[in-house]
């Protein structure tokens, strides 16, 4: 079966200082691959999304970059975080077959910015 | 601009009750549907999928879609305090692209003991 790993849990980091997030997904190949960040008692906002190593699409300008090195890990940096970054962060996969499949995800990073 | 749109609630209903939660989207091309439940602090967990119009039961919850009316709904049965969550209706548009799904804001449903 399928399963997605994403850390750490927890993170708290300073304004401007640097981010990365890595998740992987075991069971499967080639899947699409998603960020999400949900602010406190919000939606779901997709951040970036991937359909393949190196492809990726970006749904909102922002300090926040993604990378895809291998086909089952997504990554999510930033150089300089702000204020505004704090969040839940999700990541998801869905399989590479057609866009009629659900996503899942995985348990999620709580990044707390001060 | 595509969108998903769901009263955000809170929706109460007494346990043992059936909750309807409903979702309206705005693209005539949608092809495929979901409902996602997610408990306070958690990830969203995948609960139903619909693609064809009608009614689709899975235990105590029945997914409707209405392409016409461009509507789909959730029904759960003899509602239990452990139902209690936010629900989240998700869409994908397009005829088979790979995009991601567009998300509603998501209903919170209270189910009192």
């Amino acid at each position: 079966s399928q399963t997605i790993h994403q850390w750490p849990a927890t993170l708290v980091q300073p304004v401007g200082s640097p981010l990365s997030l890595e998740c992987t997904v075991e069971g499967t190949s080639n899947p699409n691959l998603y960020w999400y960040r949900q602010a406190a008692g919000r939606g779901l906002q997709l951040l970036f999304y991937s359909v393949g190593i190196g492809q990726i699409s970006s749904e909102v300008p922002q300090n926040l970059s993604a990378s895809r090195p291998q086909d089952r890990q997504f990554i999510l940096s930033s150089k300089k975080l702000l204020l505004s970054d704090s969040g839940f962060y999700l990541c998801a996969w869905s399989a590479g077959q057609g866009g009629n499949q659900p996503q899942h995800f995985g348990d999620g990073t709580r990044l707390s910015i001060l | 601009q595509k969108e998903v749109e769901q009263n955000s609630g809170p929706l109460s209903v007494p346990e043992g009750a059936i909750a309807s939660l409903n979702c309206t989207y705005s693209d005539r091309g949608s092809q495929s549907f979901f409902w996602y439940r997610q408990y306070s602090g958690k990830s969203p967990e995948l609960i139903m999928s619909i693609y064809s119009n009608g009614d689709k039961e899975d235990g105590r919850f029945t997914a409707q879609l209405n392409k016409a009316s461009q509507y789909v709904s959730l029904l759960i049965r003899d509602s239990q305090p452990s139902d209690s969550a936010t629900y989240l209706c998700a869409v994908n548009y397009g005829l088979g692209g790979r995009r991601a799904l567009t998300f509603g804001s998501g209903t919170r449903l209270q189910v009192q003991p």
